[in-house]
């Protein structure tokens, strides 16, 4: 696929499980972010992965939500004990080059939905 | 530090008007500046950014935007709006020494026939 593809694009659950949220960014791009759009909200940063360096996991909520990204590809944001307030879109971007001039390019996000 | 305003929530034009998405930053040194179209239930668009040179950017779409330093701002511009372009823009800045982007809190444009 020639886009950042996301899964799944729609996600109900209860309060208190756990849910995974998949990115598979542009082949090639070397950086990918993780931002969460509440409704009426901007994008909030979550976590920058560049290449092998360490990530920023600056953007982090709490210490339920944490990161992965393997083989410098597709990455997985995972959120324990989910809670009403984790409700939101959840978008990853990835860039060629991570650098200042380098245009991220957004997947479709998917909409969480915590009961 | 960096921020971006989006000063309007919505902006409602006529069909074959002029567009215009207002948007003031700042940083503490030099901006990046992007634009991004949102439509409803779909990730963010590309649509422009101004990094130095010319401080009139075309983008996609027949969307413009003018980077005025003094008055730091980076205003999105169409010189005659579709109703297909109704959708949440966002504007987004990330000072030259950083790798992140700050984001507007969008605005709604809707163009009515």
């Amino acid at each position: 696929g020639a886009g950042v593809s996301q899964s799944p694009s729609n996600k109900v659950t209860e309060k208190g499980k756990d849910v995974e949220l998949r990115c598979d960014p542009i082949s090639g791009h070397t950086a990918l972010y993780w931002y969460r759009q509440s409704l009426g909200q901007g994008l909030e940063f979550l976590i920058y992965f560049q290449g092998n360096s360490a990530p920023d996991k600056s953007g982090l909520p709490s210490d339920r939500f944490s990161a992965e990204r393997t083989g410098g590809s597709v990455s997985t944001l995972t959120i324990q004990r989910t809670q009403q307030e984790d409700s939101a879109v959840y978008l990853c971007a990835s860039v060629w080059g991570g650098g200042g001039t380098d245009t991220q390019y957004f997947g479709p996000g998917t909409r969480l939905t915590v009961l | 530090a960096q921020s971006v305003a989006q000063p309007e929530d919505q902006v409602n034009v006529a069909e074959g008007n002029p567009l215009t998405v207002k948007c003031t930053y700042s940083v503490s040194g030099n901006p990046y500046l992007f634009w991004y179209v949102q439509y409803p239930n779909r990730g963010l668009q590309f649509l422009l950014k101004y990094i130095t040179g010319d401080n009139l950017v075309k983008g996609s779409y027949g969307f413009e935007a003018e980077f005025n330093k003094s008055q730091t701002s980076f205003h999105l511009k169409k010189p005659s709006a579709l109703v297909s372009d109704s959708a949440l823009y966002f504007c987004a800045v990330r000072d030259i020494n950083d790798y992140k982007l700050s984001f507007g809190a969008g605005t709604t444009v809707t163009v009515r026939a």
